[in-house]
């Protein structure tokens, strides 16, 4: 049963601690997402890749966030600093768009003390 | 700039009965939307999409309805079920670009 994976499930660190989120695509999708999902925004575009080049990150505040996909099987959300506003759930997803949807991971719930 | 809206954060319906969800979107490219159900600690799997070529798509208990010149679009959910409480998103998707675009959500709670 093919499914995004992400890890950790949720992470608490320290404000200004680097945190760094993994995200496993389906296998042969070629368009992977970040998206935060926030009580007043609702789910977030922060970054998205397509064919492992990405395409959009104008969602991310670019001082301190950074996404990258170094292989077709993984890819990467780093924070640094964090910050407590960056408390929030992550998602990653991936499809193979437009000709499927995107299928969202479980989430990484961060909490930024 | 939020470019698709949810002006409802949450509805309740009796079991049984239609629910309906709205959404509005204010960009006139979006070729193509969508709508994903979301429970507690679980990612938003798909529910059900619609072209921009058309303005009905139905699947099964669920119908998308889509107004272009309104730049609306509504899920219908008949008959309503308990199972059917979570909170349900829209997205939209620029046409030439890959990247679906999300609304804040609507809490649905269906009553026993």
């Amino acid at each position: 049963d093919a499914r995004v994976t992400q890890t950790p499930r949720h992470k608490v660190t320290e404000m200004g601690q680097e945190v760094t989120m993994r995200c496993q695509p389906i296998l042969g999708h070629n368009t992977v997402f970040w998206y935060r999902q926030t009580m007043m925004q609702g789910l977030e575009l922060l970054a998205y890749f397509r064919n492992r080049a990405p395409l959009d990150d104008s969602g991310m505040p670019k001082d301190r966030f950074s996404a990258e996909m170094p292989d077709a099987t993984l890819a990467t959300l780093k924070i640094q600093p964090s910050e407590p506003r960056d408390s929030a759930v992550y998602f990653c997803a991936s499809g193979n768009i437009p000709v499927t949807e995107a299928f969202f991971g479980q989430g990484t719930r961060l909490t930024v003390v | 700039d939020q470019q698709v809206k949810q002006n409802s954060p949450s509805l309740s319906v009796q079991e049984g009965r239609i629910s309906i969800l709205n959404c509005d979107y204010t960009n006139s490219m979006f070729d193509y939307f969508l709508w994903y159900k979301k429970y507690p600690a679980e990612g938003p799997t798909f529910l059900i999409s619609i072209s921009s070529i058309k303005d009905k798509n139905e699947d099964g208990r669920f119908t998308v309805f889509l107004n272009k010149s309104a730049k609306h679009l509504s899920l219908h959910i008949v008959p309503s079920q308990p199972g059917d409480s979570a909170v349900y998103f829209c997205a939209a998707k620029n046409s030439g670009t890959y990247k679906y675009i999300f609304g804040t959500g609507t809490r649905l709670k269906v009553l026993a």
